[in-house]
């Protein structure tokens, strides 16, 4: 089990080009998280996956964003057309549907966008 | 909606006893969680609460009360490497998480 998988870690773009971020989950984990975290606030919740199937999206979640998880093993996130406020970290998380269904954290990709 | 409140800053003294609270406003409550979170790291997992009392796992234990909608964190014999973000978060209803904005601990000599 080498736990969740974020890459890159670091990414350096210019306002208006397109980012993409992948998270590999823990293997046997069925449930996949994308959150956001910006300076001084907790993670804020973008989607989440059920296998390949995308269950949950927030509000927060503009049409510049997409995710998916086409075999139902890694994800993507995509940013298009970046924007200085899409400067943030974005996490991963992955979980196993028994007990409390914790949360397994990657340790997070972070976007600068200038 | 849901509504999360903890303190934004505290700090204590090594050795010394902590205590985090945490209050949130929801419907359909499904658990209660603590996270660690060290600058520039991942949130890691400390403990998970879904109904009323105390749980406790070494140094770290929780506590719940859904009537209340109050939950605490409480760290003993304080170490400087507990110097970090205490993330409490509710589940409500779905799978995801509601994180609040965390309570950064400072852990002084």
């Amino acid at each position: 089990d080498t736990g969740v998988s974020q890459d890159p870690r670091h990414k350096i773009t210019k306002r208006g080009q397109n980012v993409t971020f992948r998270c590999d989950p823990i293997s046997e984990h069925n449930r996949l998280y994308w959150y956001r975290q910006t300076l001084g606030q907790g993670p804020e919740f973008l989607t989440y996956f059920q296998n390949e199937a995308q269950l949950e999206k927030s509000r927060l979640l503009s049409d510049r964003f997409s995710a998916e998880r086409p075999k139902g093993s890694f994800s993507t996130l995509e940013i298009q057309r970046t924007e200085q406020g899409d400067s943030a970290m974005y996490l991963c998380a992955s979980s196993y549907p028994s007990g409390a269904n914790v949360l397994t954290f990657g340790a997070g990709s972070r976007l600068t966008v200038l | 909606g849901q509504n999360i409140d903890q303190p934004t800053e505290m700090t204590a003294t090594e050795g010394a006893i902590v205590q985090i609270n945490c209050t949130y406003q929801t419907s359909g409550f499904n658990g209660l969680f603590w996270y660690q979170q060290h600058a520039g790291e991942a949130p890691t997992f400390l403990s998970y609460n879904v109904l009323d009392g105390l749980e406790e796992k070494g140094r770290f234990s929780s506590f719940l009360s859904r009537s209340k909608g109050y939950s605490y964190l409480l760290l003993k014999e304080l170490q400087m490497k507990d110097s970090a973000s205490y993330l409490c978060a509710v589940r409500a209803g779905s799978y995801q998480l509601t994180f609040g904005k965390g309570t950064k601990l400072s852990v002084i000599p």
